[in-house]
């Protein structure tokens, strides 16, 4: 069983849509959770950045974490073609001191596309 | 957040050569990591860089094919080293911050 599970898609939603990314885990010391978007032929850029159960708004963007049913979520509302990527969820145990510095895990990736 | 850039941000190299990537971070940091993605995969950690001690490779990766240097707290390299095809992939820096970890644009790599 892999550390980390995402839903794998693809996704093709129509413009306006609002988008729901899962990620479920098994390793209990994961504290740091992250989602990064990843265009083609680029690398991964850090989307949301979120260290305890609840919710975490940026503009569009929601992360939610669950740590009791390790579980999280990413929504994107009023979903527009340029949010048409690889969206990827990665997780750390962290550090002591309690950065986030540490090895990520990653998701397999959901590849999201939405359509005018 | 950091900017980072590597170079080369691509390379064509035959089966049995060696090539070294470069990362270069805008800021002082105390930890770099290195990435690889395969095609149509996910990332995976080859290995943790401190600055001044010896990288810390992850199960799977070793320091004589990924040998790593960290001279200073902007700059490290990987090098990939006798090269053959299922080495493709895409090589990926990274920094760890308090806000989060961020990565470079990566470095595409075939070899033939």
């Amino acid at each position: 069983q892999k550390e980390v599970e995402q839903d794998p898609g693809p996704l093709s939603v129509p413009e306006g849509a609002i988008v729901s990314l899962n990620c479920t885990y098994s390793n209990s010391a994961f504290q740091y959770f992250m989602w990064y978007r990843q265009y083609s032929r680029k690398g991964p850029e850090l989307l949301m950045y979120t260290y305890s159960s609840g919710n975490k708004e940026d503009g569009r963007f929601t992360a939610q974490v669950d740590k009791s049913s390790k579980y999280i979520s990413l929504f994107i509302r009023d979903s527009q073609p340029s949010d048409s990527a690889t969206y990827l969820c990665a997780m750390s145990e962290g550090y002591a001191g309690g950065t986030s510095y540490g090895k990520l895990t990653f998701g397999q990736g959901t590849i999201l596309t939405v359509h005018p | 957040s950091a900017v980072i850039s590597q170079k080369p941000s691509r390379d064509i190299c035959q089966r049995g050569t060696s090539l070294t990537i470069q990362c270069q971070v805008d800021s002082q940091v105390t930890m770099m990591f290195w990435y690889r993605q395969q095609p149509g995969q996910s990332l995976t950690l080859i290995a943790t860089a401190n600055q001044g001690s010896e990288a810390t490779y992850e199960s799977g990766f070793v320091i004589d094919k990924f040998p790593i240097s960290r001279p200073n707290l902007t700059f490290s390299t990987l090098t990939v080293s006798n090269m053959s095809p299922e080495d493709s992939s895409i090589y990926l820096c990274s920094v760890g911050l308090s806000s989060g970890q961020y990565f470079g644009p990566g470095t595409r790599l075939t070899v033939t």
